[in-house]
């Protein structure tokens, strides 16, 4: 089945430690995108990518890195500068021509001990 | 004034009620709109897109007034399995990268 798969779900990481997560998808999608959800909070952009080997910051990209060296993949990387990094990661995906329609992987919950 | 702004919520309401939540948005530039719908510590998705002329998907029916700057979402004869949490997405235009999602608005329908 098509779809995008996020992983690791639920992480755990100690202050000071950088920590990947994954998405990737399979429904040769252009555009990716990484958000932050935080409780009671609407999703807020992080970074975002239209075209292999190109991406853009979105409005909260201090203490995050991304790349996107092949279309099916776009790796966050949560920084150790992030300064409040526990949250929910959702990655989506949207194809070309379908302004809005986002899908989204299962996400991946973010905790700093 | 927040860019997109939903109904604090939550609405309880019992099976069979209709329910209406209510967004506005500041950008008048805005050029497309959608409702997702969110469950409980689960990924957001597509539950209609929002036309000009209203439209309707079953027991939901959402319309846009540009003027007002005003989208709505009606939800009629309310299922136990309609309890989620409705965000309210606007595309600003120029791109995909501009879509602003509102805090959402949750809803809970009691037996």
């Amino acid at each position: 089945d098509g779809g995008i798969t996020q992983s690791p779900k639920y992480l755990f990481r100690k202050e000071g430690q950088n920590v990947t997560l994954s998405c990737e998808q399979n429904l040769n999608h252009d555009a990716m995108y990484w958000y932050r959800q935080d409780p009671g909070q609407g999703l807020r952009l992080i970074y975002y990518s239209q075209i292999v080997n190109d991406f853009q910051k979105g409005d909260i990209a201090e203490g995050y890195s991304v790349s996107r060296e092949k279309k099916e993949s776009f790796p966050l990387t949560v920084t150790s500068a992030q300064k409040n990094p526990t949250a929910f990661y959702l990655c989506a995906s949207m194809g070309t021509g379908r302004s809005g329609e986002l899908f989204f992987g299962e996400g991946s919950r973010l905790t700093v001990l | 004034r927040k860019e997109v702004e939903q109904d604090p919520g939550p609405f309880n309401v019992p099976e069979g009620a209709t329910v209406a939540f209510n967004c506005t948005y500041s950008n008048s530039a805005s050029q497309s709109f959608f409702w997702y719908r969110q469950d409980c510590r689960k990924e957001p998705k597509l539950l209609m897109s929002v036309y000009s002329s209203g439209n309707e998907d079953g027991r939901f029916t959402a319309q846009l007034n540009r003027a007002s700057q005003y989208i709505s979402l009606l939800i009629r004869d309310s299922k136990l399995s309609d309890s989620a949490t409705y965000l309210c997405v606007v595309n600003q235009g120029g791109g995909s990268e501009k879509l602003v999602f509102g805090k959402g608005t949750k809803l809970t329908v009691n037996p």
